[in-house]
């Protein structure tokens, strides 16, 4: 158990609907990531947030965004959803962004689009 | 931009022998870490080792070792004494150093078979 814990662990849904993925880094982790994991792109860094701020960004859909709370858990919002966006999105924390600073992933979130 | 490259798809070994996962990157940056990554079937990613580019000493933990060759950007994992459990998707990951973000850069994996 890496202490990261994300909800829901599967998700189903329609095209065009919306979602919300959620995520609760370890304790004492300042920095949340997010990553998508597809068959054709393999393993791509989303977005990183750091104490509620936004970090870095990287390939990430203008239809999907993110926030990190004041309690430090983020959620990631997936809006127009189409077949494509079927993926395994990992949540990973860290404590701070720079450094030798693991990163320690949670289980992810399958999401299936309909 | 960074990128990661892994060659070799899938790859088996047998239980008891070493096998060595190929990875090669591309950087202009100078201080930077290399990672693998093990994803078993349970999709869990686990770390397994961790390199830092200005150390010239190569990595090891218990079975695993890395052998980090920086002027070829070459960063390969041998697994010793191949066990059952070691049968994973095994991903190289690069990761750049700096205050805009410490993000990983994933290559697009090997996926290892020990056969009993």
């Amino acid at each position: 158990d890496s202490g990261v814990t994300q909800t829901p662990k599967h998700l189903i849904t329609a095209t065009g609907q919306r979602v919300t993925l959620r995520c609760s880094p370890r304790s004492g982790d300042l920095s949340v990531y997010w990553y998508q994991q597809s068959l054709d792109q393999g393993l791509q860094f989303l977005i990183q947030y750091y104490n509620g701020e936004e970090r870095a960004k990287g390939n990430i859909l203008e239809r999907f965004s993110a926030q990190q709370f004041p309690d430090l858990h983020s959620e990631l919002n997936l809006s127009s959803l189409e077949l494509g966006d079927s993926a395994l999105y990992f949540c990973a924390s860290s404590v701070a962004i720079t450094g030798n600073t693991e990163a320690f992933f949670g289980q992810g979130t399958r999401l299936t689009v309909v | 931009a960074q990128t990661v490259t892994q060659s070799q798809p899938e790859m088996s070994v047998q239980e008891a022998e070493t096998v060595t996962l190929s990875c090669t990157y591309d950087t202009s940056e100078n201080n930077y870490y290399l990672f693998w990554y093990k994803q078993p079937p349970s999709r869990q990613m686990i770390l397994v080792i961790r390199q830092e580019a200005y150390k010239q000493q190569n990595a090891t933990e218990n079975r695993f070792s890395v052998n980090f060759q920086k002027a070829a950007k070459s960063f390969s994992l041998k697994i010793s004494d191949s066990q059952l459990g070691d049968t994973a998707m095994y991903f190289c990951a690069f990761m750049k150093l700096g205050w805009a973000g410490n993000m990983l850069t994933f290559g697009g994996g090997t996926r290892l078979m020990v056969k009993p």
